[in-house]
C-alpha cells in the first residue's frame, strides 16, 4: 500500500516571496503519477502540477515547480513569486500507472495550509 | 467543456436514512472516482469505476456502494446513515491515455452530506 506524508500542516508567506511544501511518499511501485492539487476556500479541487516517475526532469508549470527525488521518494513544491491567491490548502498525491485493479487510485497526504500574506 | 458535476450540493439526513449523490463526469472521460474528505480523516478512497467495472475500492464498509452507467455518469449510495458519515464527498473523472488513464483528476464541487 501506498502512503504519502505532509509533515507541515500550516505554512505561510509574504506576498511575492517563495515557499516550499515538502511531502514524501512511500511505495514499492516502479510506474506512478505524483501531483499537486490545490484546494482554495470553499472551492473546488484543481491540479496543480503533475510528475511521471520515469521523468527525470523535474515538471515545471509557470509560478510553480517540483523538486522529485525519487531515490528518495521525495517531492517538494516550490510555489514562487506567492500571490494572495495561492492561499489553499495543498494536497500532495499519488497515483499507480497502468490499467491493473491498483491503478486509478489516487492516495492523498493529509494537506498544507498555506497562507499568502499581503 | 463542462467539468464535473455533482448533485445535491447539499443535504441534510438523519441517523438510519439512505443517501444517493450523483457525479456526471467531463466528457470523454471514462473514469470516475469518488473520495470522501472530512477534516479529520482528510481525502480518503472510496471507490474507481472505468468502463462501468469498479476497479477499485477504498476501505470503507458495505454500506457504501456505487455504480457507473453507460455515459460514464457515476453514482454512490449509502444506506443506514451514521453521524460519522458527514462528509465532503468529491467526485472526480479523469481522461484516457493507453495506460489506462492519465492520473489527472478533475474535481467536481462536492456534495456536503450532513447527519443529524
Amino acid at each position: 500500500a501506498q502512503t504519502v506524508t505532509q509533515s507541515q500542516p500550516e505554512m505561510s508567506v509574504q506576498e511575492a516571496e517563495t515557499v516550499t511544501l515538502s511531502c514524501t511518499y512511500d511505495t514499492s511501485e516502479n510506474n506512478y503519477y505524483l501531483f499537486w492539487y490545490k484546494q482554495p476556500p470553499s472551492r473546488q479541487m484543481i491540479l496543480v502540477i503533475r510528475q511521471e516517475a520515469y521523468k527525470q526532469q523535474n515538471a515545471t508549470e509557470n509560478r510553480f515547480s517540483v523538486n522529485f527525488q525519487k531515490a528518495a521518494k521525495s517531492f517538494s513544491l516550490k510555489i514562487s513569486d506567492s500571490q494572495l491567491g495561492d492561499t489553499a490548502m495543498y494536497f500532495c498525491a499519488f497515483m499507480k500507472w497502468g490499467w491493473d485493479t491498483n491503478a486509478g487510485k489516487s492516495t492523498f497526504g493529509d494537506g498544507t495550509t498555506l497562507t499568502v500574506k499581503p | 467543456k463542462a467539468g464535473v458535476t455533482q448533485t445535491p450540493r447539499y443535504l441534510i439526513k438523519t441517523r438510519g436514512q439512505q443517501v444517493t449523490l450523483s457525479c456526471s463526469p467531463i466528457s470523454g472521460h471514462r473514469s470516475v472516482s469518488w473520495y470522501q474528505q472530512t477534516p479529520g480523516q482528510g481525502l480518503q478512497f472510496l471507490f474507481e469505476y472505468f468502463s462501468e467495472t469498479q476497479r477499485n475500492k477504498g476501505n470503507f464498509p458495505g454500506r457504501f456502494s456505487g455504480r457507473q452507467f453507460s455515459n460514464s455518469r457515476s453514482e454512490m449510495n449509502v444506506s443506514t446513515l451514521e453521524l460519522g458519515d458527514s462528509a465532503l464527498y468529491l467526485c472526480a473523472s479523469s481522461p484516457p491515455t493507453s495506460g489506462g488513464n492519465t492520473g489527472e483528476l478533475f474535481f467536481g464541487e462536492g456534495s456536503r452530506l450532513t447527519v443529524l
